[in-house]
């Protein structure tokens, strides 16, 4: 399986503090998407990396990937009380399909 | 980027009976799929569509399951036999011309079966 596997599972900040998270996989991949979902919500996307980049930005988001170590990295700044979700990384080695990682549930503190 | 959207929004269901979930509407896109995620659990891969025919099924899609595009914009998961363990959000996801474009995810059908 070439899963996406986040780390950490959870994580508590407070507003305004960053928020880094990592996925690891295990085989060779096209690209990399980062999903965020709210409680019960559908899957909104968030960015998407090829395996021939490095990283990535999109307003307060920044993505890194590293293909050697199989890993990448979300980075949530200036976090506000709506980034409460639960972020996945998926991972697309361009047959047909996202394979999930279990997710990394964010909690903002006001 | 258009949206996807899937009805109904929650389907309530007898063991035992049949589904239809569906994605609509869907134009000038190829590649469809269906992905599951049971309450708390990793989102999972069902089944990819392309060109009107399957392109991909996981284990999960076994001869209960099957998906069309009947009228060329619908596009449709159907469940023969509904079992509880196929409680679970249903998401449809569309995909532009290439396989390495971004998946756009619909706001799911939550289907729960009794």
């Amino acid at each position: 399986s070439q899963q996406g596997e986040e780390d950490p599972q959870a994580l508590s900040i407070q507003e305004g503090e960053n928020a880094t998270m990592n996925c690891s996989y295990k085989t060779s991949i096209n690209n990399l998407q980062w999903y965020r979902q709210n409680s019960g919500r559908g899957l909104v996307h968030l960015i998407l990396i090829r395996s021939n980049e490095r990283e990535k930005h999109s307003g307060r988001l920044r993505v890194t990937l590293d293909t050697s170590k199989k890993s990448s990295s979300l980075l949530i700044t200036a976090s506000r009380a709506a980034d409460t979700a639960s972020y996945f990384c998926a991972t697309d080695a361009n047959d047909y399909k996202l394979s999930f990682g279990a997710g990394t549930t964010v909690t903002v503190r006001a | 980027e258009p949206e996807v959207t899937q009805t109904p929004s929650h389907q309530v269901t007898q063991m035992g009976q049949e589904v239809i979930l569906r994605c609509v509407p869907i134009s000038n896109h190829l590649y469809f799929y269906w992905y599951r995620q049971i309450l708390g659990q990793k989102v999972e891969f069902l089944v990819s569509f392309y060109n009107n025919e399957i392109s991909e099924k996981s284990e999960i899609f076994d001869d209960q399951f099957s998906v069309e595009r009947p009228d060329g914009s619908n596009f449709t998961l159907k469940i023969r036999s509904t079992k509880l363990e196929d409680s679970a959000m249903y998401f449809c996801a569309r995909q532009g011309a290439s396989s390495a474009d971004t998946q756009y995810f619909g706001p799911g059908t939550r289907l729960t079966v009794l």
